[in-house]
């Protein structure tokens, strides 16, 4: 298996509560996207990165922002998470954009 | 308007089974990716497929990429239940990747 872990696997809060998920590789991939999966909308992209301080806005970006500070390290926040953020969170890496990603297992993310 | 669309969304079969699941579109794209993702976990990738036309066999699965590149076909010979998930066809669309809603498939033993 490609070396991504997500942090955490579960979390429940409170709406207006900020929210940061993590994601590391151990596989030296120059992409890192953020995906959210719900049920009738399947896969959507969030937010990708292209390097290290780069990043770029994908599909249902809203409320959310990311941050690469480390080739290794991708972070999702919600700076006040609201219940229509309720959802999984998919975090995957690639060699370049489009490949084939690799993907982590995810964080059952629940606003209350 | 979904750019991939996925038939049929559910499949329900007795193991031993033959079946095909299709991922559609009315865009040419240059690359496919068929994705399988069991419970609580994240998607696999299984293959891509990159030639209008090209066939591809994994064990008992066999991907199509249709000759104008707008679909894609996967066809699962003697369904087992280890196949059990939810499978998923992608694609790139002018720099964007698009996933469609995926094909969920039950296989009873």
């Amino acid at each position: 298996d490609a070396g991504i872990t997500q942090s955490p696997r579960h979390k429940v809060t409170e709406t207006g509560t900020p929210v940061t998920l993590r994601c590391h590789q151990t596989e030296n991939h120059r992409y890192m996207y953020w995906y959210r999966q719900d049920p009738g909308h399947g896969l959507r992209l969030i937010h990708y990165s292209y390097g290290v301080k780069d990043t770029d806005k994908g599909e249902v970006s809203d409320g959310y922002s990311v941050s690469r500070s480390k080739t290794e390290d991708f972070l999702l926040t919600l700076e006040s998470a609201t219940s229509s953020q309720t959802s999984v969170y998919f975090c995957a890496i690639s060699g370049w954009f489009g490949q084939p990603q690799h993907f982590g297992d995810g964080t059952r993310l629940s606003i209350l | 308007t979904q750019l991939l669309e996925q038939s049929p969304q559910f499949l329900s079969i007795q193991e031993g089974e033959n079946l095909t699941v299709y991922c559609n579109s009315s865009s040419v794209f240059s690359s496919l990716q068929w994705y399988r993702q069991e419970p609580g976990e994240g998607p696999v990738l299984l293959v891509t497929v990159v030639t209008g036309g090209e066939v591809k066999k994994l064990k008992r699965l066999t991907f199509q990429f249709g000759d104008a590149r707008k679909d894609s076909s996967l066809h699962i010979t003697a369904a087992q239940p280890g196949d059990t998930g939810l499978y998923l066809c992608a694609v790139l669309e002018d720099d964007k990747i698009i996933f469609g809603k995926g094909t969920r498939l039950h296989i009873l033993p």
